[in-house]
């Protein structure tokens, strides 16, 4: 399985800033995938990002909110923008471990971010 | 659409006893993977076991084994002999088709009592 780590792991933020949440593996990897979690619910898928393209978002996401990069293939990063007490939650990145869609997903320790 | 369903919000289990986290799932696609994950306190996110639709056998990883019943359209988790470390959320997963999306349940939080 991939190793997956994010930085930071925690972080406490301000209403209006915006914070980049990194998400680095460990071997090359196709898709790479944003989930938020609220606090109390599910994940919920925000986008998926590919090297050398545009992220594809969810419903109720857009791209000047949650902008999306991808430089590599192990490397992707998620901004939550002009963000609101709303935005607390835990943020987590994903990887697949193959290509085929029954291949297991792998999570990163994900991101606690705190909005006040 | 693909619908996963998790019926229980909590349980509770004495350590060393087996426990039983229901997941039913609904999907027309013929191809399709099922999986459970763990996320302790920490808000990791653990892979546990995957059942692959076509797989004949129950899936099995240590203390935990997948109770696949196809027909229905659930697939149970089972863990046995509980820890107390087991304490945690436990999510049900699935894609298939063509879809590369991983739709998750609500969850079944676990307490395991010494």
């Amino acid at each position: 399985s991939a190793v997956i780590s994010q930085k930071p792991s925690r972080d406490i933020c301000q209403r209006g800033t915006s914070l980049t949440i990194q998400c680095q593996v460990d071997s090359q990897v196709t898709m790479m995938f944003w989930y938020r979690q609220q606090p109390g619910q599910s994940l919920t898928l925000i986008a998926t990002a590919n090297q050398g393209s545009e992220a594809t978002y969810e419903s109720g996401f857009v791209i000047d909110k949650f902008p999306i990069s991808r430089p590599n293939l192990t490397f992707s990063t998620l901004t939550v923008s002009n963000m609101s007490p709303e935005d607390s939650s835990i943020y987590l990145c994903s990887v697949d471990s193959g290509t085929g869609v029954t291949d297991t997903q792998y999570f990163g320790p994900g991101t606690r971010l705190t909005v006040l | 659409a693909q619908k996963i369903t998790q019926t229980q919000p909590g349980m509770f289990v004495q350590e060393k006893e087996a426990v039983t986290l229901d997941c039913t799932y609904d999907t027309s696609d013929q191809s399709y993977g099922l999986f459970w994950y763990k996320q302790p306190s920490s808000g990791e996110m653990i892979f546990l076991i995957y059942q692959g639709s076509y797989d004949e056998q129950n899936a099995t990883e240590g203390r935990y084994s997948l109770n696949f019943q196809k027909a229905r359209k659930s697939a149970n988790l089972v863990i046995s002999a509980s820890q107390l470390g087991d304490s945690a959320m436990y999510f049900c997963a699935m894609r298939g088709g063509s879809s590369y999306k991983l739709i998750f349940g609500s969850g079944t939080r676990l307490l395991v009592r010494p």
